[in-house]
């Protein structure tokens, strides 16, 4: 089965103090991991995907790296306006489907 | 480009009802999947669907149904409404490719609260 787990559960930062969050996962086959921004009561916007390991990808203050058991969500510099839940999500074939598996995410609270 | 919609925003049901959610895909997508998010948690798959059929299922009993048309926009029918079934419920659009799918673009949600 596949497990998505992310940590810390929460964070909290001052601004401009960097930090990563983790994803760590186990799937057979892996076809994309993803990583997603969640505002409270929102849908969740797309930030990066990575499909091998050591791929690296940034935009802005955030920079996402994978392994083949993690990826890490890079915050730099961080402000208040990054506040937000960010979600990982695995992609692996099942049966010909494609089926993202997503972790709980992790709560990041930007102090000014 | 239109981005994923969903309707209704809120509703409120009781137990035993019944409700259908709706969801129109952005433009060029073939896919869509469909979420249940409760509070502090994940989003929890439900189904997908490719070319109006059902695509893969989550660990969810029959009750929940769901249809897509062919203009790729989705309903999700959700039958004898359970206190449980409250939740974000989340439509998501993507395009099936050869080897799987690229990433999957979220609607706001339709905030369902059954009393």
């Amino acid at each position: 089965e596949d497990q998505v787990t992310q940590s810390p559960e929460a964070l909290r930062l001052q601004e401009g103090e960097s930090s990563s969050l983790n994803c760590s996962y186990t799937v057979s086959g892996l076809r994309g991991l993803f990583w997603y921004r969640q505002d409270p009561g929102k849908g969740p916007e797309f930030l990066f995907t990575l499909y091998s390991a050591g791929e690296e990808k940034e935009k802005e203050r955030l920079k996402a790296t994978l392994t083949k058991k993690e990826s890490f969500l890079h915050i730099t510099a961080p402000k208040p306006e990054d506040s937000a839940t960010y979600l990982c999500a695995v992609q692996a074939a099942s049966g010909g489907s494609y089926i993202p598996t997503f972790g709980r995410g992790t709560s990041l609270i930007v102090h000014p | 480009e239109t981005g994923v919609t969903q309707s209704p925003t809120h509703l409120i049901k009781t137990r035993g009802q019944q409700v259908t959610l709706r969801c129109s895909s952005q433009s060029g997508h073939n896919t869509v999947s469909w979420y249940q998010q409760a509070l502090g948690q994940g989003p929890q798959f439900i189904f997908q669907y490719y070319r109006e059929e059902e695509n893969g299922r989550g660990n969810f009993p029959p009750r929940f149904s769901g249809l897509q048309f062919p203009n790729y926009s989705s309903e999700l029918n959700v039958n004898a409404l359970e206190l449980d079934d409250s939740a974000l419920y989340l439509c998501a659009s993507s395009v099936r490719l050869a080897g799987g799918h690229n990433e999957q673009f979220f609607g706001p949600g339709t905030r369902l609260t059954v009393l």
